[in-house]
């Protein structure tokens, strides 16, 4: 099946500890992006890639830190300096970020700071 | 209506009436928009789109109008089905997809 994966569902941490959230696809799409989503909210931009081993800050970068190795993943790490972290994130992809094509997505990482 | 920048939080219809779903961009240069589904805790599903060269798209039970004098979107859903339910987002395509903060349509039976 083809599709774009999100793991953990549901990731708990202790304040202070970085932790990485996973997304993978095999759609061949060059563009990654990651969303944050608190409740009642739409969707902010963090971080997004055209192409492997390149990524740019969205609207929210700060506490946020990404790599893009493989044209098939792009993990988010949200580090410590994050003074909000809990939220919903969502991880998309697409065939070009300058092309008129929409972006699928995942299903989502509930992340939760104690 | 909602807007990529103001919240109109919940739209309530009856099951089987036509749904109207408004969003305001804010940006002239936007070229490309899309409306996504959201259901609770899931990712959000691609409805439909439409370009800037067009004012509207039809697809299945779903329209999009694009007012581009205005800079005004809207989706429509014909006979609403309780599977309607959900948050509608509006997304507009400048640098990336910037995304309204969603619309939560309740179908009333």
């Amino acid at each position: 099946d083809g599709g774009i994966t999100q793991s953990p569902k549901y990731l708990f941490r202790k304040e202070g500890q970085n932790v990485t959230l996973s997304c993978e696809q095999n759609l061949n799409h060059d563009a990654m992006y990651w969303y944050r989503q608190d409740p009642g909210q739409g969707l902010r931009l963090i971080y997004y890639s055209q192409i492997v081993n390149d990524f740019q800050k969205g609207d929210i970068a700060e506490g946020y830190s990404v790599s893009r190795e493989k044209k098939e993943s792009f993990p988010l790490t949200v580090t410590s300096a994050q003074k909000n972290p809990t939220a919903f994130y969502l991880c998309a992809s697409s065939w070009g970020r300058e092309l008129n094509t929409e972006a699928f997505f995942g299903q989502g990482t509930r992340l939760t700071v104690v | 209506g909602e807007s990529v920048g103001l919240h109109l939080p919940t739209l309530s219809v009856q099951e089987g009436d036509n749904s109207i779903i408004n969003c305001a961009y804010s940006n002239s240069a936007s070229d490309y928009f899309i409306w996504y589904k959201q259901e609770s805790g899931k990712g959000p599903q691609f409805i439909i789109d439409i370009r800037s060269n067009m004012d509207k798209r039809q697809g299945q039970r779903v329209t999009v109008l694009l007012n581009k004098t205005v800079k005004h979107l809207s989706l429509q859903i014909a006979a609403t089905q309780p599977g309607d339910s959900a948050v509608y987002f509006c997304a507009e395509r400048k640098n990336g997809l910037t995304f309204g903060k969603g619309t939560h349509l309740i179908i009333q039976p």
